[in-house]
């Protein structure tokens, strides 16, 4: 079945960016209608969207911290990467990709739920 | 953005209790509301979809209703595996947003 791996360094210095991969296995990444999503959760708090990508580009980031993050997908490796700047303390959390579909037309479209999630991967921000 | 609020933030309760939590949006959503659990420690894991759709592997205890901006989770026999917190999560507009949590605790 389909399955998400999230991974990168478990430490980042504070002004420096976070580079996270998410590789799916069990499926393509490429499945028509599905967006790939990080998600983020800081030690004890809830849970936090990053942004979405789609296997063309299209992207759908969360204005919080849109100025900080790109996002990216390499089909032929079936990943999706996270790349968060200027990273400080507030950014340590566990960070999640986890899988969603996106239906309707252009100019109403939908996002749905988070049916798949990867296991997480702990990111500390500290020099 | 759309303000998820949940309540309450945390609970007690024994093993064959009826529990609801109930999550409130801050305009109308539709029924684009989605419900997790989070045992501590793991991944969050998708339990509701769309208000009420129960999603594939989910124990039948596990209901979710409503529509427009107040919804209800509900468990209806509290099982020792219950115990975890909950978030909502709406889906109807970017940026997506979760709700704080509810943590249920074993009375």
């Amino acid at each position: 079945q389909l399955q998400l791996q999230e991974s990168g360094p478990g430490l980042v210095k504070p002004s420096e960016t976070l580079s996270l991969t998410c590789t799916v296995s069990g499926g393509s990444i490429s499945s028509t209608g599905y967006y790939w999503g990080w998600i983020r959760q800081p030690p004890g708090k809830g849970l936090e969207w990053i942004g979405s990508i789609y296997y063309s580009g299209g992207t759908d980031n969360n204005p919080s911290l849109k100025s900080r993050v790109t996002t990216s997908v390499d089909t032929s490796k079936n990943q999706v990467s996270l790349k968060l700047r200027s990273v400080t303390a507030a950014d340590t959390a566990v960070y999640y990709c986890a899988r969603h579909f996106r239906s309707g037309i252009v100019g109403a479209t939908r996002f749905h739920a988070f049916d798949i999630w990867g296991q997480g991967t702990r990111v500390t921000v500290s020099s | 953005d759309i303000q998820m609020t949940q309540s309450p933030s945390s609970l007690s309760a024994s093993v064959g209790d009826r529990v609801t939590i109930t999550c409130r949006a801050s305009q109308s959503i539709s029924t684009y509301l989605n419900w997790y659990q989070q045992r501590p420690g793991k991944v969050p894991e998708l339990l509701i979809y769309a208000a009420s759709g129960l999603q594939s592997g989910v124990p039948s205890r596990f209901s979710g209703s409503g529509a427009g901006t107040d919804f209800t989770l509900t468990i209806s026999s509290l099982q020792p595996e219950d115990f975890a917190t909950y978030y909502c999560q709406q889906s109807y507009s970017s940026p997506l947003t979760f709700g704080g949590g509810t943590k249920v605790e074993i009375k």
